[in-house]
Order: C-alpha cells, then sequence, then structure tokens
C-alpha cells in the first residue's frame, strides 16, 4: 500500500491560509488522495479530494502537484475551530479502503 | 439524515474474553469499513463490508472478524482478547458504488482491556 508522510505539526494564525503539506511519492495512478480532520478524538471528517486535478470546496482548497507525488491542503482563513488533525490519505476511489498516515496536528493560534 | 452510529460508545473487557462492536450506518449506504486506531500505530484499516460480503481486508490477525447484515448494518468481533487491543475502533460507512466521495465516520467504541 501506497503510503503518505505529513509534518507532526504546524501553527497558524486565526484569520490566515493554513497550508498543510502531503508527500506520496508512491501513489499509484488509479489512487484519489482524501483529506479528514479529526478534532478531540471524535471520528473523522471529510474535506476534500481530488485525482489529479486541483480541487475546491466550501471547506478548502486540494492542490496535487503534476506529477502526483504530493499535494497540499489549503484552509483560507484558518479559525479556532480548524484546531485538530488533518489525515492526508490514500483510496481507490471505489472501495472503502483507506491508508491513513500519521497526520498533522493543526494549532490555529489567536 | 442520522449520522453512523456505533453501540457501545465505551467498554471495558479482560484478557481473553471476546467483544462484539455494532455499526449502524447513514440510511442508503451500503459499504462499512471499519479502523483501528492507537496512539502508537494511529488508524490502522480493518475491514470493509459490501452488500454482506468482505470487500477488503487490513493486516490484521484472524481474531479480527465483521460481518454485514442485509439492512447493511454492521458488527465486528474480537475474540481472546490481547492488552493491546485497547483502541478506538470506527466504523465509515459510504454508498459503496461508483466513484466514492466522502465517507462518514461514526464516534466510535473505545475498548479498554485490563
Amino acid at each position: 500500500d501506497a503510503k503518505t508522510t505529513q509534518p507532526t505539526s504546524m501553527d497558524c494564525a486565526e484569520g490566515r491560509a493554513a497550508n498543510l503539506p502531503c508527500n506520496h511519492s508512491t501513489i499509484s495512478g488509479n489512487e484519489y488522495v482524501y483529506w479528514y480532520r479529526q478534532i478531540h478524538s471524535q471520528g473523522p471528517q471529510y474535506i476534500i479530494h481530488g485525482l489529479k486535478n486541483n480541487e475546491t470546496n466550501e471547506m478548502a482548497s486540494l492542490i496535487i502537484t503534476e506529477d502526483r507525488k504530493s499535494s497540499t491542503l489549503i484552509l483560507p482563513h484558518a479559525t479556532l475551530r480548524d484546531t485538530a488533525v488533518y489525515y492526508c490519505t490514500l483510496g481507490s476511489g471505489n472501495t472503502g479502503k483507506l491508508i491513513f498516515g500519521q497526520g498533522t496536528t493543526l494549532q490555529v493560534k489567536p | 439524515k442520522a449520522g453512523v452510529t456505533q453501540t457501545p460508545r465505551y467498554l471495558i473487557k479482560t484478557r481473553g474474553q471476546q467483544v462484539t462492536l455494532s455499526c449502524s450506518p447513514i440510511s442508503g449506504h451500503r459499504s462499512v469499513s471499519w479502523y483501528q486506531q492507537t496512539p502508537g500505530q494511529g488508524l490502522q484499516f480493518l475491514f470493509e463490508y459490501f452488500s454482506e460480503t468482505q470487500r477488503n481486508k487490513g493486516n490484521f490477525p484472524g481474531r479480527f472478524s465483521g460481518r454485514q447484515f442485509s439492512n447493511s448494518r454492521s458488527e465486528m468481533n474480537v475474540s481472546t482478547l490481547e492488552l493491546g487491543d485497547s483502541a478506538l475502533y470506527l466504523c465509515a460507512s459510504s454508498l459503496g458504488t461508483g466513484a466514492i466521495r466522502e465517507q462518514y465516520f461514526g464516534p466510535g467504541t473505545r475498548l479498554t482491556v485490563t
């Protein structure tokens, strides 16, 4: 299974953009990149996903490099409620199996 | 619509015992996946059930098993519990067909083995 690598922790000032990087250099051609976040040991919450094109929704933007070996999740205006562990995961897109990395703990500070 | 529910939320068992955890997916979802979360290993995929059949399996010993019923509800069973099985067990549901977008996770069952 392909693996993801993320920084252990990051800080971001409230109101600023948070840019969370993820390395997935062994990603397969049919694997999607999914981002989830987990707050206070609740169940993870879906944020966004993509295959090769950049994606944007009401929560975030996902930038995937042309070679698909890395991606960046962008939270455009971070709030204190965005403090969480963010997981970059890989999935085939047609099954429920997700391979989670260790995640990045994002601390949004006032 | 109602989210994914898991029962029980907390459980304490003794080594050697067995345990059954339950997951009710979102109405209309046919895929249920199970994950184990521990501080040391993080989130690890256990297995996925779709239309009562196991579709994927993670790298866990045979003591971990599961099943899915015709109403898509799923159970997982752990036999001969070990101290290392103490974890948060999460289930996630999705439609299961076509291109899978988001999966919806339940709140988890926290299992403590003493």
